[in-house]
């Protein structure tokens, strides 16, 4: 079946400006995360989704970064004001989330922002 | 506290010899997920291997081992006869009741 989609696959915007970042995980997939991968770092957490509840926001670094999901499927990445720190590879992944621990996420292929 | 130490920023490799990659964890809970995931230079992450807390016998996926201490808390990934197609960043990650906690990764070079 389909993978974990994102779009677009690379974004390139002006300083200061808004933008928007989707993912659509796996069909079934009722949990969602989003990280963010700087040039030869490792994943950092933001958000994450499971089903109706409320979202784990922790990893947010700014009231700049918001995320939401709709109808338990589709996300939105939004960044306000983007700044150059900003720029990174923003991945999206998807699990199953129905026994805990024994979950496996499986990532989209990412998008690159490059705030200029 | 830091989950996930992976102590090898860099290793290299000749082709077709085995190579490990180090990971530890910690965790207090008794019940966790251990995974690991291959990044090439295009930048997907490619899911490996799962090892599960209560699995008695260390996972395999063909060329891919993690041989599981749970009382060293270590979680390590052995590649058998490397290829070329093995370069790239390993991240070991670990979820903790659906929270992962992911590595600073190893890049692993294979020598022709």
């Amino acid at each position: 079946g389909a993978g974990v989609s994102q779009s677009p696959s690379n974004k390139v915007t002006e300083k200061g400006k808004d933008v928007e970042l989707r993912c659509d995980p796996i069909s079934g997939h009722t949990a969602l995360y989003w990280y963010r991968q700087s040039l030869g770092q490792g994943l950092e957490f933001l958000i994450y989704f499971q089903g109706n509840s409320a979202p784990d926001k922790s990893g947010l670094p700014s009231d700049r970064f918001s995320a939401e999901r709709t109808g338990g499927s589709v996300s939105t990445l939004t960044i306000q004001r983007t700044q150059q720190e900003d720029s990174a590879v923003y991945l999206c992944a998807s699990s199953l989330a129905l026994a805990g621990w024994t979950d496996t996420q499986y990532f989209g292929p990412g998008t690159r922002l490059t705030v200029l | 506290a830091q989950k996930i130490t992976q102590t090898q920023p860099g290793m290299f490799v000749q082709e077709k010899e085995a190579v490990t990659l180090d990971c530890t964890y910690d965790t207090s809970d008794q019940s966790y997920g251990l995974f690991w995931y291959k990044q090439p230079s295009s930048g997907e992450m490619i899911f490996l291997i799962y090892q599960g807390s209560y699995d008695e016998q260390n996972a395999t996926e063909g060329r891919y081992s993690l041989n599981f201490q749970k009382a060293r808390k270590s979680a390590n990934l052995v590649i058998s006869a490397s290829q070329l197609g093995d370069s790239a960043m390993y991240f070991c990650a670990m979820n903790n009741f659906n929270k992962f906690y992911f590595g600073s990764g190893t890049k692993l070079n294979v020598k022709p």
